[in-house]
């Protein structure tokens, strides 16, 4: 089936050591997005790729980064995670141009210690 | 800049009652989502919201949207435990890439 696969489903990661996250999608959706999420909190959007266009959300700290090699692949990288980055991530598809919903993977709960 | 509200943020009902929750945004949009969320899962699509007047349903669960108020309803019919779980809507935003914004949710707590 078309999904939406994000691994890991949990990741442990020491303060300051750099971590990826990463997202992939057999839907062909041309957007991605990613969440990020904390406890008893709305989902976040971090940033997302429009085809191959970085769109980045003003509040996103400069510790959050993203590349999408291709439409498949996206991925999360926090270069420097810090005690308060622990949360859910949450990867989104969609596709422009018709009324179609997004699509969520199943998330990927990250742990810093 | 768009923002979502939802209503009550905490509800606690026994099994069997009715209640609604609420969701209101701030600007004109063209899509309304409702998404259920168990602990430490993803979102889970409910419903998609897409004209004036637009009613859907899904067992005791049902979904309404009225643009020109800016308003969503999720309306829980008979509840039982199993509807326990956050509740959040979403709003698409009026880019092409269409960002969606989330209300801060409503944890639904059914007593038996």
């Amino acid at each position: 089936d078309a999904m939406v696969i994000q691994n890991p489903r949990y990741q442990v990661t020491q303060f300051g050591k750099p971590v990826t996250l990463s997202c992939s999608q057999t839907l062909n959706h041309n957007v991605m997005y990613w969440y990020q999420q904390k406890s008893s909190q709305a989902p976040k959007l971090l940033f997302h790729y429009y085809d191959k266009d970085f769109n980045n959300e003003a509040d996103t700290p400069d510790n959050f980064q993203s590349r999408r090699p291709n439409t498949s692949f996206c991925f999360l990288d926090i270069r420097s995670p810090g005690l308060g980055d622990a949360a859910m991530y949450l990867c989104a598809t969609s596709r422009t141009g018709a009324n179609y919903g997004y699509t969520f993977g199943s998330g990927t709960r990250l742990t810093v210690v | 800049e768009l923002k979502v509200e939802q209503n009550p943020l905490f509800l606690s009902m026994q099994e069997g009652k009715n209640y609604t929750i609420y969701c209101n945004y701030s600007t004109t949009s063209d899509r309304l989502y409702w998404y259920r969320q168990d602990p430490g899962k993803s979102l889970e699509s409910l419903f998609v919201l897409l004209s004036n007047g637009a009613v859907k349903q899904e067992g005791r669960l049902m979904a309404s949207l009225d643009t020109k108020a800016r308003l969503s309803t999720l309306h829980i019919t008979a509840a039982v435990h199993d509807l326990s779980a956050t509740y959040f809507c979403a709003v698409h935003g009026s880019s092409n890439t269409g960002k969606l914004i989330f209300g801060q949710g409503t944890t639904l707590q059914v007593k038996p």
